[in-house]
């Protein structure tokens, strides 16, 4: 299965700022997918990032607030804008590694002060 | 929306003890229902369950789908600190997305 790198592993930052989250996928894959986990919530897909394509959000994410890139098919970003201490939660990448597997990143912990 | 939810919220046992954590769904298109364990921040994959009534099994754990009622449990047998985690089921719509539901937290007393 895809070994996913996630970084950074945590973060602490002011509110207004914004953080750039990076995963590395080590084998290329279609989609990959970036999930927010706020304290004590289960996982909430964020959007679906495509290489060579916009990023498709899903209802109640923007992309001025959650920024995505894919420059390719190993290498995706997503970014947390104008933050808030609403923001503080685990961020997760995630892809598909067969047929029904998902692999995730190692997460990001975010807390917004 | 698509609802998963699963039951009990939190659950503490004793090592030793067998558990059974439910995941129940409102909808049936779906392609596949997966169990996860997390237990810091990364979900590690346990089971994907495609068809009703076959039971999937691994080590100390097994998980059964039941379509027609729709649900699925996860049983622990057997239980060990180390399986203290969240458990989390997930739908996966055949889009690739996948639903989570809303976690089971199991603390495992020694």
């Amino acid at each position: 299965s895809a070994v996913i790198s996630q970084k950074p592993s945590r973060d602490i930052c002011q509110r207004g700022t914004s953080l750039t989250i990076q995963c590395q996928v080590d084998s290329q894959v279609t989609m990959m997918f970036w999930y927010r986990q706020q304290p004590g919530q289960s996982l909430t897909l964020i959007a679906t990032a495509n290489q060579g394509s916009e990023a498709t959000y899903e209802s109640g994410f923007v992309i001025d607030k959650f920024p995505i890139s894919r420059p390719n098919l190993t290498f995706s970003t997503l970014t947390v804008s104008n933050m808030s201490p609403e923001d503080s939660s685990i961020y997760l990448c995630s892809v598909q590694t067969g047929p029904g597997g998902y692999t995730f990143g190692s997460g990001t912990r975010l807390t917004v002060v | 929306e698509d609802k998963v939810v699963q039951s009990p919220l939190s659950l503490v046992v004793h090592e030793g003890d067998t558990v059974t954590l439910n995941c129940s769904y409102e909808v049936t298109n779906f392609r596949s229902l997966l169990w996860y364990k997390q237990e810091k921040k990364a979900p590690t994959f346990l089971f994907m369950l495609t068809s009703s009534g076959i039971e999937k099994k691994s080590g100390r754990l097994s998980s059964i789908l039941d379509k027609k009622e729709l649900f699925s449990i996860l049983n622990i047998t057997a239980t060990q600190t180390g399986d203290s985690a969240v458990y989390l089921c997930a739908l996966n719509f055949g889009n690739e997305k996948l639903t989570f539901g809303t976690g089971t937290r199991l603390t495992i007393i020694p």
